[in-house]
């Protein structure tokens, strides 16, 4: 059966602008989360989606935001990108107990 | 709060020899654990999770784990251990209610030498 894919793979940004990352669960998982990925930080928790919902959110400001399709993709947007948000950002679909991390997207803030 | 903590950041092990890496974990009712492998720019491949039933689990690759409650631990291990081995491993908790959020702990860095 297909992975999550995450697109893009890699992504160079200016600060100030924005970015949005996709994310398609495997067939049949209604629940997607994105976390995201830096040497200092570790892997932290951004938010989840569930059946188009927002079910949990993390602690990260604003200008991370989010939503989920009906199709159940996945979409994570950073407004006003800063270098601090260069990271690994991951998506994970899950379904009963399971969890299943896509390949990630590496944004570069320049 | 839900915590995970590995107390190791490297583990260096030979080529052959048993490994080991350190999980224990803080969360209110019953836990959900998980190990999971990332391999240089890659994502988190799942190794094995343990939800209930037997305390040994057996994951993929020869690797299994041992939940133990009166410890709170989750070590992972592996009888003998390959070069191929060497990556980064997670240990996670599913945080309680009904969310799908996973609690990371900060990763340990398995080296195995030939």
């Amino acid at each position: 059966k297909a992975g999550v894919t995450q697109t893009p793979r890699y992504l160079i940004k200016t600060r100030g602008q924005q970015v949005t990352l996709s994310c398609s669960p495997i067939s049949g998982h209604r629940s997607v989360s994105w976390y995201q990925q830096t040497p200092g930080q570790g892997l932290q928790f951004l938010f989840e989606y569930f059946s188009e919902t927002q079910r949990n959110k993390g602690n990260f400001p604003g200008r991370f935001s989010g939503r989920q399709f009906s199709n159940s993709r996945s979409e994570m947007n950073v407004s006003t990108l800063e270098l601090g948000d260069s990271a690994l950002y991951l998506c994970a679909s899950s379904l009963g107990g399971s969890y299943t991390f896509g390949s990630g997207t590496r944004l570069t803030v320049v | 709060a839900q915590s995970v903590a590995q107390p190791e950041d490297q583990v260096n092990v030979a080529e052959g020899n048993p490994l080991t890496v350190k999980c224990t974990y803080s969360v209110s009712g019953n836990p959900y654990l998980f190990w999971y492998v990332q391999y240089p720019n890659r994502g988190l491949q799942f190794l094995l999770k343990y939800i209930t039933g037997d305390n040994l689990v057996k994951g993929s690759y020869g690797f299994e784990a041992e939940f133990n409650k009166s410890q709170t631990s989750f070590h992972l291990k592996k009888p003998s251990a390959l070069v191929s081995d060497s990556a980064l491993y997670f240990c996670a908790v599913r945080s309680g209610g009904a969310t799908n959020k996973l609690i990371f702990g900060t990763g340990t860095l398995l080296a195995v030498q030939p």
